[in-house]
């Protein structure tokens, strides 16, 4: 079963400051999900990627399958970027989001 | 706005009550979860519907009921809650084992 690992816990940054969050797995995966939870409780997807990297807007998604590791960036951050970012990989090797297992989440604030 | 809706956002309930959380996805996906997350703990799944068959019960108690009337409807049933059952409970639905996408979540709180 795949365990995952996600650091730092809790990143606290400065309006404009470049942010990286990372994430580790244990088990080769088929694709890596990065999601977005707002205070409110409400969870966006931000990204669902296999291979290399995706950009939307101001976050770009990294991973690299052989180390089992990948990292979610964001440039030119902003308070409205202040969230819990949590990822998640298939609990299982050929698994699907039909069983997704989660990290703890990064617990990020940006300050203006 | 997700596509998925989920009602009510808030719920208080007592030990004895019978109430329900529902869930309707307007994307045309084949497949939708239930999620629990309590304090300080990562989301943990607990059922699967794919075509409306219950395909994954994640070891969660029978008081705990879900019932998926159609591929757009879920409901997840709660009879006889416990206080540790306070919990966010997030419905999400995906085509095949794509993308997921959420609901905003109802949280229940069990006196």
């Amino acid at each position: 079963k795949n365990e995952v690992e996600q650091s730092p816990q809790n990143l606290t940054a400065q309006e404009g400051e470049f942010i990286t969050i990372n994430c580790s797995y244990s088990v080769g995966i088929s694709a890596l999900h990065w999601l977005q939870q707002h205070p409110g409780g409400g969870i966006v997807s931000l990204f669902m990627l296999s291979s290399g990297k995706k950009k939307h807007g101001r976050l770009i998604a990294t991973i690299n399958i052989q180390e089992k590791h990948s990292s979610l960036h964001i440039t030119a951050s902003h308070p409205r970027d202040s969230a819990v970012y949590i990822c998640a990989v298939p609990m299982y090797s050929g698994g699907g989001a039909d069983g997704l297992t989660f990290g703890k989440g990064t617990h990020l604030i940006i300050q203006p | 706005e997700t596509g998925v809706t989920q009602t009510p956002r808030h719920l208080v309930m007592g030990m004895t009550n019978k109430k329900s959380l529902k869930c309707e996805q307007h994307l045309g996906h084949n497949a939708m979860y239930w999620y629990k997350q309590s304090a300080k703990k990562p989301l943990e799944l607990m059922f699967v519907y794919n075509f409306k068959e219950q395909t994954e019960n994640n070891s969660v108690p029978s008081r705990f009921s879900p019932e998926c009337p159609n591929s757009s409807h879920l409901f997840l049933h709660l009879h006889t809650l416990q206080p540790e059952d306070s919990a966010l409970y997030l419905c999400a639905s995906s085509q095949d084992r794509g993308e997921l996408f959420f609901g905003e979540g109802s949280r229940l709180t069990v006196l």
